[in-house]
């Protein structure tokens, strides 16, 4: 089963709003990071949030990490339609050996203009 | 611009051909890793390397292998393509060490399997 599961799978705002995704996970970690991923495309790394930090700011992004809950939100701030994608939480697990990382399954996001 | 490097966006195979992907990095990256996404899936760890010549299973690593003869290159093999291997494939570099900081990810080659 996956380590991260993103939460809504789904999610459709206005332009200007503010988009939440939740990922929660199962085991203990070294970090979880964020990545972006536009139709068709790669991903892309937004973000990182350590296990020691409850929270993050780069930008227009606010990363929240709750090590008890093992659970961590991304925020984003005043949406545009360029943010359009699909948003993936990674964790880097503390068994892991450092070397690679567990995925969920993404939340969609669309933002309409 | 640093980044890794994804041989073709889209291919289609018959089935039982053998299928090269190929995925280059140059930012001297210790670690590199193929994926495959799939809808409702995610994204699933088929192998992985961390040194030259050196290879690791990942979750999904049946009837897939890799070669990594040179730092910079990561290859994923089909030995015998099969219409269930129809995928996106996505390859990922990342520094190295004993925490990740992060991938760098290719553009994705969507391969096709009739």
């Amino acid at each position: 089963s996956q380590q991260g599961e993103e939460d809504p799978q789904a999610l459709s705002i206005q332009e200007g709003e503010n988009a939440t995704m939740n990922c929660s996970y199962k085991t203990s970690i070294n970090n979880l990071q964020w990545y972006r991923q536009n139709s068709g495309r790669g991903l892309v790394h937004l973000i990182l949030i350590r296990s020691n930090e409850r929270e993050k700011h780069s930008g227009r992004l606010r990363v929240t990490l709750d090590t008890s809950k093992k659970s961590s939100s991304l925020l984003i701030t005043a949406s545009r339609a360029a943010d359009t994608a699909s948003y993936f939480c990674a964790t880097d697990l503390l068994t892991g050996g450092g070397n690679k990382l567990t995925f969920g399954t993404g939340t969609q996001l669309k933002v309409e203009l | 611009d640093v980044k890794v490097t994804q041989s073709s966006r889209y291919l289609v195979k018959r089935t039982g051909e053998k299928v090269f992907l190929e995925c280059v990095q140059d930012m001297d990256h210790e670690n590199m890793f193929w994926y495959r996404q799939d809808p409702g899936l995610g994204l699933r760890l088929i192998y992985f390397s961390y040194d030259v010549k050196m290879k690791e299973k990942g979750d999904i690593p049946e009837g897939y292998s890799v070669s990594r003869e040179k730092k910079e290159r990561f290859s994923l093999i089909l030995e015998s393509a099969s219409t269930n291997q129809t995928s996106m494939y996505l390859c990922a570099s990342s520094l190295g060490g004993g925490v990740n900081y992060g991938y760098t990810f290719g553009s994705g080659t969507r391969l096709t399997v009739v």
